[in-house]
């Protein structure tokens, strides 16, 4: 069942803090995100696992809360760069390897 | 991360053709890889799971006829679209699984 991502775009100018939520009607095993430019393949972001740490990537971290279901993606003190498509993919047990569900995305759009 | 090359990025068929893409990870090898389908502005979804040296999984609605998958090595699988129609027109993308996955740059099929 597709995860479902909220809110559906984000507007923001250069500095500004976002946070992107992912929430599942089911248990998860991890939750994965990635940011997709137009046009172009998505790009790895982190992976968040059942029972694990927030994670962070450079000035974007995320947190994973197992009994809401749902995990949160925070952007701080935005870049133009961070401008794309966020998508989370969960996973629903630790035997698919891999196999995730995506959610129908985030458009974010940081301007100057 | 690692790399997984897509070829060929662009397609233009006519209807009735059929059109072979092929997904490599160029520096490790791939047990499984998954192929995924998008249209514009949406989420990518799941077509199947490619097994080095065994049968694709297909998700429910794919027709396995239509999309054929081969994984003939660890570093190569193959998704041949049959008989191709104006609406199988799409973004198609391959990823290969280590801890995450990493998606290839896709390739852009039109059906005239």
């Amino acid at each position: 069942q597709q995860p479902v991502q909220s809110p559906q775009a984000v507007i923001l100018r250069e500095g500004e803090d976002a946070v992107i939520n992912c929430s599942s009607s089911k248990a998860l095993y991890s939750v994965h995100w990635y940011r997709q430019k137009h046009g172009e393949a998505p790009v790895f972001l982190m992976i968040l696992l059942k029972g694990g740490e927030q994670m962070r990537h450079e000035k974007i971290s995320a947190s994973f809360n197992e009994k809401k279901q749902q995990s949160s993606l925070y952007l701080t003190a935005s870049q133009l760069s961070y401008s794309g498509t966020y998508f989370c993919g969960t996973e629903r047990d630790g035997t698919s390897y891999g196999k995730l569900t995506f959610g129908q995305g985030t458009i974010l759009t940081v301007h100057p | 991360g690692a790399v997984v090359s897509q070829h060929p990025s662009r397609v233009i068929c006519k209807s009735g053709t059929s059109v072979k893409i092929e997904c490599r990870s160029l520096d490790f090898q791939a047990t499984t890889m998954f192929w995924y389908r998008q249209f514009p502005k949406k989420s990518l979804m799941l077509m199947a799971t490619s097994n080095e040296g065994s049968k694709a999984t297909y998700e429910q609605g794919v027709e396995k006829d239509k999309f054929l998958i081969n994984h003939a090595s660890l570093t190569l699988s193959t998704l041949t679209v049959t008989s191709a129609h104006p609406e199988d027109s799409s973004f198609y993308i391959c990823s290969a699984a280590q801890w995450e996955q990493f998606f290839g740059p896709g390739t852009r099929l039109t059906v005239l």
